[in-house]
């Protein structure tokens, strides 16, 4: 597609409980890109794919905090046993292979957990 | 390491002022890119220009401008004529060179902007 979509737009769970969230990039992007917003002004970044292999993990949690980019599936960003730090709008995009190094954002995942 | 430092937490105008976003970074690339991003209240990221470091040219589009001043590591964003739905935060962004485009986005803070009538 023309636009990086992401699902669900809102996703709400309790303490303990798994998440997954969903992102499909741009058609012909070959790199996407993970953030977390947390308190509406600091963004970290999580992790990024070139095509299915992961290219930069080095802000991935390294408990609890899984993700993937298969072939001719959407990528997906997936926390186990959530917690109450984790609520925070997730934001995947994604870019072309190309110097520029744009990257186009979705319209993000806010995870609510209670 | 990278590091971007937008130290105007608010920013609050009257409608048609003039405004100044300032961004400074810091990084030990030499070839680098420097974004500046818009978040409505409505929470989607929204690009509104990339700069390379070799391109030290100013741009304006519209009524945005801005200043990109490799001496004093400095990006700035002036909106003039500033318009209620300018309201919004801005983030300066920066990312280093890799082989194609596979490089994170290191974000400032933001700055929000407030444009009252």
């Amino acid at each position: 597609g023309e636009e990086v979509a992401q699902t669900p737009k809102h996703l709400v769970r309790g303490e303990g409980q798994k998440a997954k969230l969903y992102c499909a990039p741009i058609k012909g992007h070959s790199y996407v890109f993970w953030y977390q917003q947390v308190l509406k002004n600091e963004f970290k970044f999580l992790i990024s794919f070139q095509n299915e292999n992961v290219f930069d993990e080095t802000g991935m949690p390294k408990e609890r905090f899984s993700a993937k980019c298969l072939p001719n599936s959407p990528c997906s960003l997936e926390i186990q046993a959530t917690k109450l730090e984790d609520s925070a709008v997730y934001f995947c995009a994604s870019s072309q292979f190309t110097r520029s190094n744009e990257q186009f954002f979705g319209p993000g995942t806010r995870l609510t957990v209670l | 390491a990278q590091k971007v430092t937008q130290a105007q937490t608010e920013i609050s105008v009257v409608e048609k002022e003039d405004v100044t976003l300032d961004c400074v970074y810091e990084t030990r690339d030499t070839t680098y890119y420097l974004f500046w991003y818009k978040q409505p209240p409505s929470g989607e990221l929204v690009f509104l220009i990339r700069r390379n470091s070799f391109d030290e040219q100013n741009e304006i589009s519209g009524r945005y401008s801005w200043n990109f001043q490799k001496s004093t590591s400095s990006f700035n964003f002036t909106i003039t004529a500033s318009q209620v739905v300018d309201s919004a935060v801005y983030f300066c962004a920066l990312s280093g060179r890799l082989t194609g485009g596979g490089n994170k986005l290191t974000f400032g803070t933001g700055t929000q902007l407030k444009v009252e009538l």
